[in-house]
């Protein structure tokens, strides 16, 4: 099975930063790889797919890039309503796998 | 707006069995895969398994493989997660999702239901 490997674990950053989040996958993956957003009590939202393509709804201020092995989450500023857990998920082969998740936490 | 709505969840003894439905609306179901992804409490998410549109392609996690069985009835919109041999690390919340439209150049999941709870506790 692919293993994806994400980090950090954790952040802490305040309102208006730039935040990115990694993910490394054990082995090529083209760019099939999704990030999700999920907040306490809640399902996982989609917030990228295929790497960089935007969902519909979700605020410019996400974006993804990479291809192959790494990629990219990045908030371009940080706004209140993103604190939450963020997740990577390639579907390049099965089984699907999920990165371990970057809690984003208020500084 | 997509609609999903997990049932069947509950309390079960290692070794039993429980049988988790999902109800599908608001688009047209046997176009689309569907898949579920568990999470244990406070822990990350777990890709369990997936099912194609017509119910002949089905996947499943290693950690599952042998012990759960993914189906789908289209006709009833409904997709279902039979589960048996249950173990303690199977505790978790169990969502279902739909897959993204193949148009897209990907399948990865992009509407959620709210979660079914499983607990298996002697």
């Amino acid at each position: 099975a692919i293993q994806m490997t994400q980090s950090p674990s954790s952040l802490s950053a305040s309102v208006g930063d730039r935040v990115t989040i990694t993910c490394r996958a054990s082995q090529g993956i083209r760019d099939d790889l999704g990030w999700y957003q999920q907040k306490p009590g809640k399902a996982p939202k989609l917030l990228i797919y295929a790497a960089s393509s935007l969902q519909n709804g979700v605020p410019s201020r996400f974006s993804g890039s990479g291809s192959g092995t790494d990629f990219t989450l990045t908030i371009s500023s940080l706004q209140p309503e993103d604190f939450a857990t963020y997740y990577c998920l390639q579907d390049n082969n099965y089984p699907w796998t999920f990165g371990q998740g970057t809690k984003v936490e208020i500084k | 707006e997509v609609q999903l709505v997990e049932s069947g969840g509950g309390l079960v003894q290692p070794g039993g069995s429980l049988r988790l439905s999902c109800a599908a609306s608001e688009f047209t179901f046997r176009n689309y895969d569907m898949t579920w992804v568990r999470q244990a409490p406070g822990k990350g998410l777990e890709w369990v398994s997936i099912i194609g549109g017509s119910g002949g392609d089905t996947y499943y996690a290693d950690s599952v493989k042998g012990r759960f069985t993914i189906s789908r009835d289209n006709s009833k919109n409904t997709l279902f997660l039979q589960m048996n041999s249950l173990r303690v690390e199977d505790t978790a919340l169990y969502y279902c999702a739909k897959c993204s439209d193949p148009e897209m150049a990907t399948i990865i999941p992009d509407s959620w239901g709210q979660g079914a709870l499983v607990t298996v506790s002697s």
